[in-house]
């Protein structure tokens, strides 16, 4: 069974700074997605970020990257530069293949972005 | 990309009715998905709603409590049935166009309060 591990329940963090989102993954499968989602406190699941098993390279969106440790089962996520708007629930999940079939989530980690 | 949408928005029932929450999307999707979301936690998979034919339960939920519907490529419903204050959750629909693709979209969520 596919498990994502998030050990930061809350992270503060003062605006322009950089901050890193911890996301380690259990799996027995060689083919699988690791997905970032941001919900704000309206509600609403927004995608970030997306790597699949197989990509050499760690994926970038913008501020957002993805720091891939395939052999360490890790799939942080990067956000540079952080602003107010970044306070959130940000949630890791996983996908049993690299497209995007049922998700398993993390917990997720309540980041505060202080002026 | 998919926009969806979902009615109601939120809704507040009673002990032993049943609420039946329905998933619009704006373009054909080859998959749609439930999810709940149970107060200060995560996101749990309900079920994948097949088109034409039974739902895929997760492990943990039956079809006599959450019968779910998908008449069509664009449409989706979810049935919370005999409620008990312990179904209090967001119920969440998302979606995607190909299960090779990695891009799945969420729909706003049903804010379901138990009385």
């Amino acid at each position: 069974a596919q498990k994502i591990t998030q050990t930061q329940p809350g992270m503060f963090v003062q605006e322009k700074e950089a901050v890193t989102l911890d996301c380690t993954y259990d799996t027995s499968d060689p083919s699988y997605g690791l997905f970032w989602y941001k919900q704000p406190s309206s509600g609403e699941m927004i995608f970030l970020i997306y790597q699949g098993s197989y990509d050499q390279q760690n994926a970038t969106e913008g501020r957002y990257s993805l720091n891939f440790q395939k052999a360490r089962k890790s799939a942080n996520l990067v956000i540079s530069a952080s602003q107010l708007g970044d306070s959130a629930m940000y949630f890791c999940a996983m996908s049993p293949d690299q497209g995007a079939q049922k998700l398993v989530f993390g917990q997720g980690t309540r980041l505060t972005i202080n002026p | 990309s998919a926009v969806i949408s979902q009615k109601p928005s939120r809704d507040i029932c009673q002990r032993g009715t049943s609420l039946t929450i329905q998933c619009q999307v704006d373009s054909q999707v080859t998959m749609m998905f439930w999810y709940r979301q149970q107060p200060g936690q995560s996101l749990t998979l309900i079920a994948t709603a097949n088109q034409g034919s039974e739902a895929t339960y997760e492990s943990g939920f039956v079809i006599d409590k959450f019968p779910i519907s998908r008449p069509n490529l664009t449409f989706s419903t979810l049935t919370v049935s005999n409620m008990s204050p312990e179904d209090s959750s967001i119920y969440l629909c998302s979606a995607s166009t190909s299960p090779r693709n990695y891009e799945q979209y969420f729909g706003p969520g049903t804010r379901l309060t138990v009385t």
